[in-house]
Formats: structure tokens, C-alpha cells, sequence
């Protein structure tokens, strides 16, 4: 089966860049997305296929996808971006998630 | 769109655990309907997927207890999970899968529904 790896949990400080990785085989040879997940929420989608915002997410979002490493990266990060992220993409036609991790602003 | 997750909330174990999903909105028809759980335990997890025309693409770790079903009449689809056990504890998820070429992802959930699987 195929895994992607991601960091449990990150910090960074309100206005800095937080930058979450996922990691799997050849992930650069697949399309990855990303959601936000706020406690008690359901899962928002940030960033599809790669580098794709939909509308509405802020400009601060932003994905890239490279060799073995997906990158997700929220620029001058907020409060309201303390969240849970997950990365996923489709592996042989099935849906594989990342374990998640969990962005703490402070 | 949006989506709702319908069902009971307590299921014995070796019994079906069955949601419903009713989509409004949008249309149903000419898309991926999903359904996704989240445990403590394991994360995020695809249980499958079914087009509105009926067919269907399920988690292979789950294919032989799953079956998925669609009524675009009601703008609903389902899913009935066989034998179900205390693993099968989660938080129960649909979602609208947007399917391209070498890309899967899912644009719009529902707001999740707790499932309890316990005598």
C-alpha cells in the first residue's frame, strides 16, 4: 500500500511562513492536496492538485510537489490557521491521507 | 453544495452499520460521492466512492464488509458496512469527489456523523 508520511505537529509565530511536508514514493508523480481541519470541524480543501487554490482560500496558502515531498505552505500564518492539516493524493486509483499534523500559532 | 449524513448514531457489533447522505445544492448527478471516517486511532480513511451512475471504487482493506448504493431520484446515496466492529468506532464523513486525470480530491463534506460500535 502506498504512505504518506507528515510531521505530528509544527509551530510557528503569528506573520511567519509554516511550511508542512508530506512525504511519500515518487509523491512528485502524483497530484497531492491539501486540507485544514479546525477542531470540530470538518476537513476543508486548501490546495488541489499540487499548487490549486479554490475559491475562497486565501492567497497565503500555497502547495508545491516535488520528487518525493509535498509541501504545503501558509504565508504570514494567522490565529484562525491553527489547525489540523492533511495532505492525501491517489495512489492506483485509491485515496491515500497523510497522518496529519497539527499547526500551532503561537 | 452540501451534504448530511444520516443514520443511528449506536450500532451492536456483527450488525450493518447503514448512512444516508442527502446532497442539495447541486446536482448529483456527473460525480464521485464518498464516504471518509475519521478515529483517534487511524486518521483520515477512504472507505470508497461511487459514481452517480453506480459504480463504484472501494478501500480494498474494506471492499469485502462495503456496499455503496445511489438514489439520484432523492439525491442520495449510502453505505451499508457488514459486521462491523469496535474498530469501526469513527466519525463518518461524505464528501464530493472531484475525479481527473491523475487526480483525486474531495471539494465539499458533510459535517460528519458519530458512529459507535458497542453491545
Amino acid at each position: 500500500s502506498y504512505d504518506l508520511t507528515q510531521p505530528p505537529s509544527l509551530s510557528v509565530s503569528p506573520g511567519q511562513t509554516a511550511s508542512i511536508t508530506c512525504s511519500g514514493d515518487k509523491l512528485g508523480d502524483k497530484y497531492a492536496s491539501w486540507y485544514q481541519q479546525r477542531p470540530g470541524q470538518s476537513p476543508v480543501l486548501v490546495i488541489y492538485q499540487d499548487r490549486e487554490r479554490p475559491s475562497g482560500i486565501p492567497e497565503r496558502f500555497s502547495g508545491s510537489n516535488s520528487g518525493n515531498t509535498a509541501t504545503l505552505t501558509i504565508s504570514g500564518t494567522q490565529a484562525m490557521d491553527e489547525a489540523d492539516y492533511y495532505c492525501q493524493a491517489w495512489d492506483s486509483r485509491l485515496v491515500v491521507f497523510g497522518g496529519g499534523t497539527k499547526l500551532t500559532v503561537l | 453544495v452540501q451534504l448530511q449524513e444520516s443514520g443511528p448514531g449506536l450500532v451492536k457489533p456483527s450488525e450493518t452499520l447503514t448512512l444516508t447522505c442527502s446532497v442539495s445544492g447541486g446536482s448529483i448527478s456527473n460525480h464521485w460521492w464518498s464516504w471518509i471516517r475519521q478515529s483517534p486511532g487511524k486518521g483520515l480513511e477512504c472507505i470508497g466512492s461511487i459514481y452517480y451512475s453506480g459504480n463504484t471504487n472501494y478501500n480494498p482493506s474494506l471492499k469485502s464488509r462495503v456496499t455503496m448504493s445511489v438514489d439520484t431520484s432523492k439525491t442520495q446515496f449510502s453505505l451499508k458496512l457488514s459486521s462491523v466492529t469496535t474498530a469501526d468506532t469513527a466519525l463518518y464523513y461524505c464528501a464530493r469527489a472531484i475525479v481527473a486525470v491523475g487526480s483525486s480530491y474531495f471539494d465539499s463534506w458533510g459535517q460528519g456523523t458519530q458512529v459507535t460500535v458497542s453491545s
